[in-house]
């Protein structure tokens, strides 16, 4: 059964910083590529970053671009997401994706449960 | 980025009823769209990828049509358990887009 853990959400002062976790298992990590989705309270959803299965190739949303920073360790199953000078617009429950394994889809086919994040004073 | 438009944000639909969601592209993405179902307090679950198949286990009664820069998301007979929000995802190109939700509620 594929499961994504998400980990690491809490309660952070405008421009502090936090590490989330996505712990993955039931399949093989290494062959995946990966996803941030973010969703602020009571809002849609928000594409937040991208990793490829290598961690060669990685894309962010503008609105996090040189403050986030994606990364993976297969070794560990896991998916990271540093997040520094936080404001209070990246207030939001954060979910990890996998992107499907399947020819030219790219879309999302598990989630995690999501884990949120305060940015508050 | 591509702009997505998910029409209408609110629908209000009773039990049996035949419901549509429209989702149209600021430009064409060919048939490279996902509609997802989320409820309340829980992660977003993938009912259609490529348009129009649907992902393993979903309902029949769920279909999914369009390409190009146009697609609709049908529930042929709404069931108590399809009341949640919905919406469309762009996996065209970066950055990934999503609709701006469309919540279905009780009538």
């Amino acid at each position: 059964e594929v499961q994504l853990v998400e980990s690491g959400g809490g309660l952070v002062q405008p421009g502090g910083s936090l590490r989330l976790s996505c712990a993955a298992s039931g399949f093989t990590f290494s062959s995946y590529e990966m996803n941030w989705v973010r969703q602020a309270p009571g809002k849609g959803l928000e594409w937040v970053s991208y990793i490829s299965s290598s961690g060669s190739t990685i894309y962010y949303a503008d609105s996090v671009k040189g403050r986030f920073t994606i990364s993976r360790d297969n070794a560990k199953n896991s998916l990271y997401l540093q997040m520094n000078s936080l404001r209070a617009e990246d207030t939001a429950v954060y979910y990890c994706a996998r992107t499907s394994a399947a020819t030219l889809g790219h879309y999302f086919d598990y989630w995690g449960q999501g884990t949120l994040v305060t940015v508050s004073s | 980025a591509i702009w997505m438009t998910q029409s209408p944000s609110l629908l209000s639909a009773s039990t049996g009823d035949r419901v549509t969601i429209s989702c149209r592209m600021s430009q064409g993405i060919s048939s490279y769209l996902a509609w997802y179902q989320q409820k309340p307090g829980k992660a977003p679950e993938l009912l259609i990828y490529a348009a129009s198949t649907l992902q393993s286990g979903v309902p029949s009664r769920f279909s999914g049509s369009g390409s190009g820069t146009d697609f609709t998301l049908t529930i042929s007979c709404l069931q108590s358990e399809d009341f949640a929000t919905y919406y469309c995802q762009q996996y065209y190109s970066f950055p990934r887009t999503f609709g701006q939700g469309t919540k279905v509620e009780i009538k």
